[in-house]
């Protein structure tokens, strides 16, 4: 599975969108881009996936470059319960995650 | 919200006893894993299993062993604790057809050999 590289850290303004990158360069056409969350050491959740088109649900959006090169994970309205640490994986088919080290997003009043 | 429960939630114990720690999900996923997760550190992948009877060992190097004699059960046992296996182990599942990255993680047990 393709590597990723994320900012260890980022802050936010409550209220205020978050976009949080990813670059994976190496990714391959039948790979899917994955992000998750982990709050405070709690079990991690699922956010949203993506192939090559962008992608949008409750919790977030997910935009991919045309090139599938890189990604942003998009949180509209950023509230201090989204403080958590953010992966973003890439998953082919062996359906296995593999965990980096994220970016700790922080945010603030 | 996914259903997968782990117990117990922490546990502190003596170095050399036995323990299992267990995970169960009533969302009848056939897939099922383990992961080991150090204080601010990674998640790593120890244990996984693809259906009943079926087990394979992770990236992760783990003196654990785990059984899946049923879909909703996947308990992970240390034949002898030791300190070094003092972390955090979390279990999740996924299902067969479903989009093959998407887990749903338990909350998690927290170790503590003394």
């Amino acid at each position: 599975d393709a590597k990723t590289t994320q900012p260890p850290s980022m802050d936010c303004a409550e209220g205020r969108a978050a976009n949080l990158p990813c670059n994976h360069s190496t990714i391959s056409g039948n790979e899917y881009v994955y992000w998750y969350r982990q709050i405070h050491s709690q079990g991690p959740q699922y956010i949203i996936h993506g192939l090559k088109n962008n992608e949008t649900n409750e919790m977030a959006s997910l935009i991919i470059t045309e090139d599938r090169k890189s990604s942003t994970l998009i949180l509209p309205h950023a509230t201090l319960r989204d403080t958590a640490v953010y992966y973003c994986i890439v998953c082919g088919t062996a359906s296995k995650l593999t965990f980096g080290t994220g970016t700790r997003l922080q945010v603030t009043l | 919200e996914a259903d997968i429960y782990q117990t117990p939630r922490y546990l502190v114990i003596g170095t050399g006893k036995k323990i299992t720690l267990e995970c169960s999900q009533t969302m009848g996923h056939d897939k099922m894993y383990w992961y080991q997760q150090d204080p601010g550190m990674e998640l790593h992948l120890i244990h996984y299993s693809y259906g009943v009877n079926s087990t394979e060992k992770g990236d992760l190097s783990s003196e654990s062993t785990v059984s899946r004699i049923r879909t909703e059960h996947f308990p992970l046992t240390l034949e002898s604790a030791r300190p070094s296996h003092t972390s955090q182990y979390l279990c999740a599942s996924s299902r067969s057809g479903g989009p093959i990255g998407t887990q749903y993680f338990g909350p998690g047990t927290r170790l503590l050999v003394l």
